[in-house]
């Protein structure tokens, strides 16, 4: 079966740094993603990884590890807007005729000033 | 465009109606998804159309039907729903086998 974990919830203040970690055990890996997805509306891309290593984008970076089956998202210079649920998922190859996306339940961040 | 529009937005319905979902993408993507989420709970996958095509059905009750008119459109054609069937409904798609799923707004379902 297709198992990924993350943590519940987490909480830092404004300016602060956290890591999100995201565990998976699955077949057919294609990639992994992270999500950003506040109360109320529909989840948005953050940052993608199929290959090991870094992938950096701005205040975001995310890390996957193949063989360890372990990814994390670093948000550096917390704002307040940054509180959201974020969704670790596992990009799936299915049928050979396309993919899909599973979700892992979910990390919700709040961050205080 | 990179948006994907789903309509209604939001959507009352009763246990003996037939309603539909629309989901629309101009981006030129090949695959396009049904996820649900309910409150507090990550999207759970329903079902994956790849070139038009049903790829992926989730063992999904038969009272949601799927339907993927042209590459550009996607529908789900609800009947006979049940109150716990009440969540937001969210479409995606995704132009290949290595690029990431742009979501649209979802549509939020109420069943009464």
């Amino acid at each position: 079966g297709q198992n990924i974990d993350q943590p519940t919830e987490m909480t830092a203040t404004e300016g602060a740094i956290v890591q999100i970690n995201c565990t998976y055990q699955t077949s057919g890996f294609n990639g992994l993603f992270w999500y950003q997805q506040h109360a109320g509306e529909a989840p948005t891309f953050l940052s993608y990884n199929v290959l090991d290593g870094l992938e950096e984008k701005g205040r975001f970076s995310s890390f996957l590890s193949r063989s360890k089956g372990y990814s994390y998202l670093l948000l550096k210079e917390l704002q307040m807007k940054d509180s959201a649920s974020y969704l670790c998922a596992v990009s799936l190859l299915a049928n050979q005729a396309g993919t899909a996306l599973i979700f892992g339940k979910g990390t919700t961040l709040s961050v205080s000033s | 465009d990179t948006e994907v529009t789903q309509t209604p937005k939001h959507l009352v319905m009763g246990m003996t109606n037939k309603k539909s979902l629309k989901c629309e993408q101009h981006m030129g993507h090949r695959a396009m998804y049904w996820y649900k989420q309910k409150a507090k709970k990550p999207p759970e996958l329903m079902f994956v159309y790849s070139y038009e095509k049903l790829s992926i059905n989730e063992s999904v009750p038969s009272r949601f039907s799927p339907e993927c008119p042209n590459s550009s459109l996607l529908n789900l054609h609800l009947h006979a729903l049940q109150p716990e069937d009440s969540a937001l409904y969210l479409c995606a798609s995704s132009q290949d086998l290595e690029t990431e799923a742009f979501f649209g707004q979802g549509t939020r379902l109420t069943v009464v």
